[in-house]
């Protein structure tokens, strides 16, 4: 119940291409849902997050997707760029100080 | 600036020794963690601190311990009894409060750890 299951483990997207990493959970009284951007070598860095009271949020080129009743959500990065090559870790919480987090994605985006 | 600190950056020990990570921050957050991360598994939370001189075991807290004297301070010993300790250990530090907002973490730079 406590689990966060994302996927794809690793994406190789063109330049200009959308990424698209998912992740899927359980435990219904998770509240909170933040994306974590991580570069080799450097602690994550949050990117974007979302609530459940909204299905989608949009910040510049990266889109969070939500679906309460399917209990998955998505990171939708638009155009994507070089720079944007890291892996990227969804979480989840419930109101309380633990993250619980997916197993991460590694991005790579080919010039 | 503000930020969290984490020392030193690398971090060699023989095996059966202790060390101690630093972790500073001045962010005036009340909670901190430990995390340690190991490839292809995410981020594993070791112990977190609500407040200082509490603290709390996360899902994998045997072989490690932490003290938290100060709120801007969460050093993190790693012993002899954790079994595989070569990993990069991140700490991070949130606002502490329960409500919306105060749920984001901010994660210091880490410290790789490799024992010999």
């Amino acid at each position: 119940q406590q689990q966060v299951k994302q996927s794809p483990q690793s994406l190789i997207v063109q330049k200009g291409g959308i990424s698209i990493i998912n992740c899927a959970y359980e435990n219904t009284a998770f509240d909170y849902f933040p994306w974590y951007q991580q570069f080799p070598g450097k602690g994550p860095a949050l990117l974007i997050a979302i609530r459940p009271d909204v299905s989608e949020k949009k910040e510049g080129r990266f889109t969070i997707s939500f679906n309460k009743s399917a209990k998955q959500f998505s990171l939708h990065i638009m155009d994507s760029q070089p720079g944007d090559s890291a892996t990227y870790f969804c979480a989840a919480s419930k109101s309380s100080y633990k993250l619980i987090f997916g197993s991460g994605t590694r991005l790579l985006v080919r010039p | 600036d503000g930020g969290i600190t984490q020392s030193p950056k690398y971090l060699f020990r023989k095996e059966g020794q202790n060390v101690t990570l630093s972790c500073e921050q001045n962010l005036n957050h009340d909670a901190m963690y430990w995390y340690r991360q190991d490839p292809g598994q995410g981020l594993r939370l070791i112990y977190y601190s609500q407040i200082v001189n509490d603290f709390q075991k996360g899902d994998i807290a045997e072989g490690y311990s932490v003290s938290r004297e100060k709120k801007e301070s969460f050093p993190l010993t790693v012993t002899s009894a954790q079994k595989n300790p070569t990993a990069f250990y991140l700490c991070a530090s949130s606002i502490g409060l329960a409500g919306a907002g105060t749920d984001t973490q901010y994660f210091g730079p880490g410290t790789r750890l490799t024992v010999l």
